[in-house]
């Protein structure tokens, strides 16, 4: 079973620039979540879907971020402007869950942006 | 906001030794998780302890969950090389319908 793929595994950009993160869950799996993780911390989820709606966003810097995931499949997660603090490792995850309890999430490898 | 709480932040210890992590959290659960984040890879689902339960098995690895404390506990047994990484736990707390994870604890294991 191909696991969750995400590109670019590298970005480094300016501040104020734009940038944008594509994310491909596993086959099936109805929810998507993007994480950051900055360095020496966990996870903060930023957004969440249940098929292509929004169930989460309460920790989405919506001023500068956006997320959409179309068809209920793919999603990108764009940064614009960024920022320095947006330094960090965006990880997207799929799970299986469709109802209450939240299951094992799988992750994707990770972007990791540099604002410079 | 960081839910879980792990302790300790650091852990270094012998090849073949065991090593305990534990979590905190602060309300009402669905169920814990733990995770590992190897140094540049993405996070791997180790195990799920759901809040009716007390313990739970899966290899080397041994969980407990406590719910009147609040607490959990992550054990791995005759540790490995391999087994260095962070281990993060995550908790579904009841009616968040989503995870929230601590800060890991980041284990060294010394050949």
């Amino acid at each position: 079973e191909a696991g969750v793929a995400q590109s670019p595994r590298y970005k480094i950009i300016e501040k104020r620039q734009s940038v944008a993160f594509w994310c491909n869950p596993i086959s099936g799996h109805a929810t998507l979540y993007w994480y950051q993780q900055i360095l020496g911390q966990g996870p903060k989820l930023l957004i969440q879907f249940q098929n292509n709606g929004v169930v989460d966003d309460s920790q989405l810097p919506k001023d500068r971020f956006s997320a959409e995931r179309l068809k209920g499949v793919d999603s990108t997660l764009k940064i614009q402007p960024a920022k320095l603090e947006d330094s960090a490792v965006y990880l997207c995850a799929s799970s299986s869950s469709k109802s209450a309890g939240v299951r094992e999430q799988y992750f994707g490898p990770g972007t990791r942006l540099t604002v410079t | 906001s960081q839910q879980g709480e792990e302790d300790p932040q650091a852990l270094s210890i012998q090849e073949g030794e065991n090593a305990t992590m534990n979590c905190s959290y602060k309300t009402s659960i669905n169920n814990l998780q733990w995770y590992r984040q190897n140094s540049g890879r993405g996070l791997v689902h180790l195990i799920l302890i759901r809040s009716n339960e007390r313990e739970k098995h899966s290899g080397r690895l041994r969980v407990t969950l406590d719910t009147s404390k609040k607490s959990s506990s992550l054990l791995i047994t005759a540790s490995r090389a391999a087994d260095t990484a962070s281990y993060f736990c995550a908790t579904d707390a009841r009616g968040a319908q989503k995870l929230v994870f601590g800060q890991g604890t980041r284990l060294t294991i010394n050949p």
